[in-house]
């Protein structure tokens, strides 16, 4: 057990529709991250939050976006959903900003299914 | 990209010792290597990370090369439970854009243990 605890573990919904994934940090980690699996992209970094703020961008779209809130936990947000949207996500966590060598931590993600 | 090369799959008996190699001949004098695992569609779990010297914990040995440019994760007494894909990461330097170390996951070494 990682100690990153994310939900719903499975979803399952339509083209158009908007999800929101849930994301709760280990126990004193102050980052979050998320990453998208897919089975042709492999595990993609999206976007970091550190302390409520972002701080790192990748490959994210514009039709998705997060938010970390006080308690630090982290919400992902997907709209106008495609096909090509399915895919599991994953949501890491570490200590600090990201810039230590301390390692991120993975929580066992939600799987995303596009009908 | 990603900055290691690993073989794509590699087989063990259950028992005998897994050793796991990654080539980074791009790596910088201060970054680390980190090894993670995944098996089957769970969460990335995190094995060991190290900058050049050796080091061992309770899951594996990592071995790094004087030279840096590559190195061996080993799984002492390999399980059927160790079979998973096995990711190297060498972290991608903040950019100005970025603002963080980025994890970047090539395709990994599918290890397979044999009973």
């Amino acid at each position: 057990d990682s100690g990153v605890t994310q939900t719903p573990k499975h979803l399952i919904t339509a083209t158009g529709q908007r999800v929101t994934l849930r994301c709760s940090p280990r126990s004193g980690d102050l980052s979050v991250y998320w990453y998208q699996q897919s089975l042709d992209q492999g595990l993609q970094f999206l976007i970091q939050y550190y302390n409520g703020e972002e701080r790192a961008k990748g490959n994210i779209l514009e039709r998705f976006s997060a938010q970390q809130f006080p308690d630090l936990h982290s919400e992902l947000n997907l709209s106008s959903l495609e096909l090509g949207d399915s895919a599991l996500y994953f949501c890491a966590s570490s200590v600090g900003a990201g810039t230590s060598n301390q390692p991120q931590h993975f929580g066992d993600g939600t799987r995303l299914s596009i009908l | 990209d990603a900055k290691t090369t690993q073989p794509p799959s590699m087989d063990c008996a259950e028992g005998r010792a897994a050793n796991l190699p990654c080539n980074h001949s791009t790596i910088s004098g201060n970054e680390y290597v980190y090894w993670y695992r995944q098996i089957h569609s769970q969460g990335p779990q995190y094995i060991i990370h190290g900058l050049k010297n050796n080091e061992t914990n309770e899951m594996a040995s990592l071995i790094i090369t004087e030279d840096r440019k590559s190195s061996t994760l080993i799984l002492p007494h390999a399980t059927l439970r160790d079979t998973a894909v096995y990711y190297c990461i060498v972290r991608v330097y903040p950019t100005f854009t970025s603002g963080t170390y980025k994890y970047i996951f090539g395709t990994g070494t599918r290890l397979k243990v044999l009973a």
